[in-house]
């Protein structure tokens, strides 16, 4: 069976320091995988996507990045963050494809609190 | 027009009551649409998918009007493990696969 990780669970981070968030999925191959953010009391933001090892797309314009360094390795980075970048950072993935019959399976995400 | 558009709520419901809420979608070439589960500080989990003949598991009925363009979640004799906030999905919009979440509705189940 297929299984998405996401690491850390929460995070506490000052205003200007990098960051790195990971997920990993098992079970599958060549999944497209997504980068969601969910700011308090909002809806689900996607970031990120991603079709297949270095190939990212990007949704929204902001300080933040994705690589995908491995075929089941997503990561999300910055270089500096801004408090407007607290959230709850959600991974997911999808069979290419699929997402229309089965929708999307979401990592446990990552609480990111910025200080 | 928001993409997915959903009642907030809060719902307050009884405990074995039936409850309803719906969900607009603003792309007519929607393809696929899903209900997802979200507990308090937790990941969305996928509930039901939604046909267009409209279907039931268990206790949870899912409707489809394409005229409209509207889905709609009916729970029937809903339990206390029922409270949490339930999304929207439709394919449509940007990304692989392109689904679209609404903000989701609000749900209380009360003894």
């Amino acid at each position: 069976s297929q299984t998405i990780h996401q690491w850390p669970a929460t995070l506490v981070q000052p205003v200007g320091s990098p960051l790195s968030l990971e997920c990993t999925v098992e079970g599958t191959s060549n999944p497209n995988l997504y980068w969601y953010r969910q700011a308090a009391g909002r809806g689900l933001q996607l970031l990120f996507y991603s079709v297949g090892i270095g190939q990212i797309s990007s949704e929204v314009p902001q300080n933040l990045s994705a690589s995908r360094p491995q075929d089941r390795q997503f990561i999300l980075s910055s270089k500096k963050l801004l408090l407007s970048d607290s959230g709850f950072y959600l991974c997911a993935w999808s069979r290419p494809s699929q997402a229309i019959f089965y929708g999307y399976t979401f990592g446990s995400g990552t609480r990111l609190t910025i200080v | 027009r928001k993409e997915v558009e959903q009642d907030p709520g809060p719902f307050n419901v009884p405990e074995g009551a039936t409850v309803a809420f719906n969900c607009t979608y603003s792309n007519s070439a929607s393809q696929s649409f899903f209900w997802y589960r979200q507990d308090c500080r937790k990941e969305p989990k996928l509930l039901m998918s939604v046909y267009s003949s409209g279907n039931e598991d268990g206790r949870f009925t899912a409707q489809l009007n394409r005229a409209s363009q509207y889905i709609s979640l009916l729970i029937r004799d809903s339990k206390l493990s029922d409270s949490a906030t339930y999304l929207c999905v439709v394919k449509g919009g940007g990304g692989a696969d392109g689904l679209t979440f609404g903000k989701g509705t609000h749900l209380i189940i009360q003894p």
